[in-house]
């Protein structure tokens, strides 16, 4: 089945504490992107990779860092600088920029 | 700046209903407009795609309408169920290849009660 995956579906984070949410995608798109969201809200994008080794900040990438070593992970790491980490966290996939966006399970973060 | 409003916010329809769903953006110069459904603490599944140069589109149950020159898109829905209780989302995009990002409304919340 081809399709995009997101670890761990639920994650707690201690105060000053960095912590990274895997997504790995077999579905040989060369774009993948990370976008938060919080209730009520639309999802806006933290960051963006076109292809393997690039990457590019979004809206909101203050606190945040990603890798793209692979063309199938695009791993995201919520650093302590991030002071409201607290959200629902969704990784996508597509062929290229501005076409069809396919999207993750999404992962869960929780600031205690 | 390219900004996207959904109305209503929330909507709660009886079984059967015929339904429309709005989505208004500021600035006509899209590439495309993607509608998206969201079940409570789930991903994202793409429902239709229109490129700027359609007018509509259309799968099952769903269609969609894009007018770029009043920056509007509706989505209707056909003979409605309870499984599509969901958030629905549109999204829409600036241009085609290099760094064009998806920007969302903040969805309506259906409710189809039985």
């Amino acid at each position: 089945d081809g399709g995009i995956t997101q670890s761990p579906k639920y994650l707690f984070r201690k105060e000053g504490q960095n912590v990274t949410l895997s997504c790995e995608q077999n579905l040989n798109h060369d774009a993948m992107y990370w976008y938060r969201q919080d209730p009520g809200q639309g999802l806006r994008l933290i960051y963006y990779s076109q292809i393997v080794n690039d990457f590019q900040k979004g809206d909101i990438a203050e606190g945040y860092s990603v890798s793209r070593e692979k063309k199938e992970s695009f791993p995201l790491t919520v650093t302590s600088a991030q002071k409201n980490p607290t959200a629902f966290y969704l990784c996508a996939s597509s062929t290229g920029g501005g076409n069809e966006q396919f999207f993750g399970p999404g992962t869960r973060l929780t600031v205690l | 700046k390219q900004e996207v409003t959904q109305i209503p916010a929330a909507l709660s329809v009886p079984e059967g209903e015929n339904l429309v769903l709005n989505c208004s953006f500021t600035d006509s110069a899209i590439y495309n407009l993607q509608w998206f459904r969201q079940d409570p603490g789930k991903g994202l599944t793409s429902l239709l795609l229109i490129q700027s140069s359609q007018r509509e589109q259309t799968s099952g149950r769903l269609n969609a309408s894009l007018d770029k020159s009043s920056g509007r898109s509706t989505l209707y829905i056909a003979a409605s169920q309870p499984g599509d209780s969901a958030t629905y989302l549109c999204a829409v995009s600036r241009g085609a290849g290099g760094y064009n990002k998806l920007i969302f409304g903040a969805g309506t919340r259906l409710a189809v009660h039985p």
